[in-house]
């Protein structure tokens, strides 16, 4: 198993621009999340799904949209990116059933110049 | 105030020392996890506990839910053990998507 796979590992943007983070898992996980993780911060949750065609706000959601059409796929979509969106970004899956036990993609780290 | 709060937020040790990391909450849990990111790395999932003790290698989680507190030990410590140790808990009667976050600890081995 892949377990959580997030592409790109690094991106760089300028104001304005729009872009897509992919988040893919294969263990068949019923829950998805996003989080950001800034400097001296913990991570905050932007957006998350309990499964696939469900999707809601965390924290921190203003400025990203999510969608979730299969139960592997959950992109995180920047409308248009600004230097406030500079951070590290995870994705995260977990199980509906058993332990809870997250499990954290490599991350993403993205800068809005 | 934070409902998860972790002590100390920073933490020098030498190789070899017993480690304690403390982790307070102020609502009721059906879980609580403790989880490693390493300087620039990934986050990994160490412990997730409802109640007890659990060992993993030289790392120990323990729970007191009547006090409301967690405490992670690392023994023998290693320099490879450098790394944000984060405490987070599922609130009871939530969906276990709605983790409620501590600050980090950081711990720094020398050798």
């Amino acid at each position: 198993n892949a377990g959580v796979t997030q592409t790109p590992k690094f991106q760089v943007l300028k104001t304005g621009q729009s872009m897509t983070l992919q988040c893919a898992q294969d263990m068949n996980h019923e829950y998805m999340s996003w989080y950001r993780q800034d400097p001296g911060m913990g991570l905050r949750l932007i957006h998350y799904s309990v499964g696939a065609g469900i999707t809601d706000q965390g924290e921190v959601p203003n400025g990203y949209n999510v969608s979730r059409s299969t139960t592997e796929d959950f992109p995180l979509r920047l409308l248009s990116a600004a230097p406030s969106q500079t951070s590290v970004y995870f994705c995260a899956s977990s199980s509906a059933e058993g332990t809870y036990e997250q499990y954290f993609g490599p991350g993403t780290r993205l800068t809005v110049t | 105030k934070n409902e998860v709060e972790q002590s100390p937020q920073n933490l020098t040790a030498q190789e070899g020392e017993f480690i304690t990391i403390n982790c307070s909450y102020s609502v009721g849990i059906s879980a609580l996890h403790w989880l490693q990111q390493h300087p620039g790395g990934g986050i990994v999932s160490l412990f997730m506990l409802s109640s007890g003790k659990k060992k993993h290698g030289r790392l120990i989680a323990t729970i007191n839910i009547q006090e409301k507190h967690s405490s992670l030990h690392i023994t023998a410590s290693h320099p490879r053990d450098s790394a944000v140790y984060i405490c987070a808990v599922n609130p009871y009667m939530d969906s276990n998507y709605q983790l409620i976050w501590g600050a980090g600890t950081k711990l720094i081995i020398k050798p």
